[in-house]
């Protein structure tokens, strides 16, 4: 299977717990994208790297949110001390910069923080 | 003012009929792409079909067709001969600028397609 994968696909946890969620792009693309979408809404921009480099935060991402994308492969969302409202589907999305810049989606990770 | 803006939060369509799917976008980037992805309930966004602000001609993809009007800045998806596996959720996204760093999705379109 070459395309975007995430795990886990599910995560239940308590409030206040860690967690940590893992995308593995499409090989030779470059850029790396963090969605959060809730139900009945379209995905949310969280970040984005280029290669290891993160070039872009939203808002929307507090300081209990960090990513990281280690040798610009794989990369890392963790969420601290969970709160309800986190519950959402998590998104990842790689891209081969082009003409297009067509983001190509995983199949997310849908947390539920009770 | 939201960049993307899809008014139909339901549709629904006979099989084997088109149907068409409304997206309005805002922008004052001269260069921009348009693109429209499916969500089954699984939950994967599926990229169906893209359209450069450029584009003289609509994008086309097999029943997917792109219908774009740039001076009303809209980006309608056509889906031709529908299929009970078109039924899903269908989101307009837009990119702004030559390479943008960001993509704004509208709401969503829920489509059921009725046998």
């Amino acid at each position: 299977d070459t395309g975007v994968s995430q795990n886990p696909r599910h995560k239940i946890t308590k409030r206040g717990q860690n967690v940590t969620f893992r995308c593995d792009p499409i090989s030779e693309h470059n850029r790396l994208y963090w969605y959060r979408q809730t139900l009945g809404q379209g995905p949310e921009f969280l970040t984005y790297f280029q290669n290891e480099a993160q070039l872009e935060k939203s808002r929307l991402l507090s300081d209990r949110f960090s990513a990281e994308r280690p040798k610009g492969s794989f990369s890392t969302l963790e969420i601290q001390r969970t709160e309800q409202g986190d519950s959402a589907m998590y998104l990842c999305a790689s891209v081969f910069q082009s003409s297009t810049d067509t983001q190509y989606f995983g199949p997310g990770t849908r947390l539920t923080v009770l | 003012a939201q960049k993307i803006t899809q008014t139909q939060p339901g549709m629904f369509v006979q099989e084997k009929e088109a149907v068409t799917l409304d997206c309005t976008y805002d922008t004052s980037d001269p260069s921009y792409g348009l693109f429209w992805y499916k969500q089954p309930s699984s939950g994967e966004m599926i990229f169906l079909i893209y359209q450069g602000s450029y584009d003289q001609q609509n994008a086309t993809e097999g029943r997917y067709s792109l219908n774009f009007q740039k001076a009303r800045k809209s980006a309608n998806l056509v889906i031709s001969a529908s299929q009970l596996g078109d039924s899903a959720m269908y989101f307009c996204a837009m990119r702004e600028g030559h390479t943008g760093n960001q993509f704004y999705f509208g709401t969503g379109t829920s489509l059921t397609v009725i046998p």
